[in-house]
């Protein structure tokens, strides 16, 4: 099994609504992070999370926000999609000791119409 | 300011070896990590550069010059399977990773 599983893969939606992705991990790390990924673009930090209690923003979080539901768990809400939103997202995570050495999920491609 | 500078491509046949650089300017900095990624997959961790120096990990090496705020990483006796993105990522003192735009690694028969 996957150490680090988000859902949808891939999801089509519309300019205006509200749509959450989800992540799990199974690898006992207290980080856990956001991030998008553009063509040509590297992977760019929308939120982060170094535990439950603490949540911090990216580089580019207007018109995201998390939740942090436990240790394992870290949810990423687009509040109303709008197609510039349009990309790959992966959740991440690591441990504490070593927040160098991410562990990424397989992305979830989201297309905004 | 924050910035990582990587080349966008390179080439390379099979058998050979290859250096892909990376030139950073960033407060904090911490250390210099290396990521790998095939088309339509996730970034896999490589290599990490805590200290100047090299640090060797099979066919991969990196290098770090926290004077001169380069890197590099070298990949020996390229295989196909070895085509893929590799970014450059700086860790800084927040614990946050700050990622280069990537350079495509194009491995030739």
């Amino acid at each position: 099994d996957a150490d680090v599983t988000q859902t949808p893969r891939n999801r089509i939606t519309k300019t205006g609504k509200r749509i959450m992705l989800e992540c799990s991990q199974t690898k006992g790390h207290d980080r856990m992070y956001w991030y998008r990924q553009d063509p040509g673009l590297g992977l760019r930090l929308i939120y982060y999370s170094f535990d439950v209690k603490d949540i911090n923003k990216g580089e580019i979080s207007d018109g995201y926000s998390v939740s942090r539901q436990a240790q394992a768990k870290f949810s990423l809400s687009l509040e109303s999609a709008i197609p510039n939103q349009t990309a790959l997202y992966f959740c991440a995570t690591s441990s504490g000791q070593n927040p160098y050495e991410q562990y990424f999920g397989p992305g979830t491609r989201l297309t905004v119409t | 300011g924050q910035s990582l500078e990587q080349p966008s491509e390179v080439t390379a046949v099979e058998g050979a070896i290859v250096q892909i650089n990376c030139t950073y300017q960033t407060s904090g900095f911490y250390g210099l990590s290396w990521y790998q990624q095939h088309d339509g997959g996730a970034p896999t961790f490589l290599s990490y550069n805590g200290l100047d120096g090299l640090e060797e990990t099979g066919r991969f090496s990196s290098f770090l010059s926290r004077s001169d705020s380069y890197g590099y990483l070298l990949l020996q006796e390229l295989q196909m399977k070895d085509s893929a993105s590799y970014f450059c990522a700086v860790s800084r003192n927040t614990g946050k990773l700050i990622f280069g735009q990537g350079t495509t690694l194009q491995v030739k028969p």
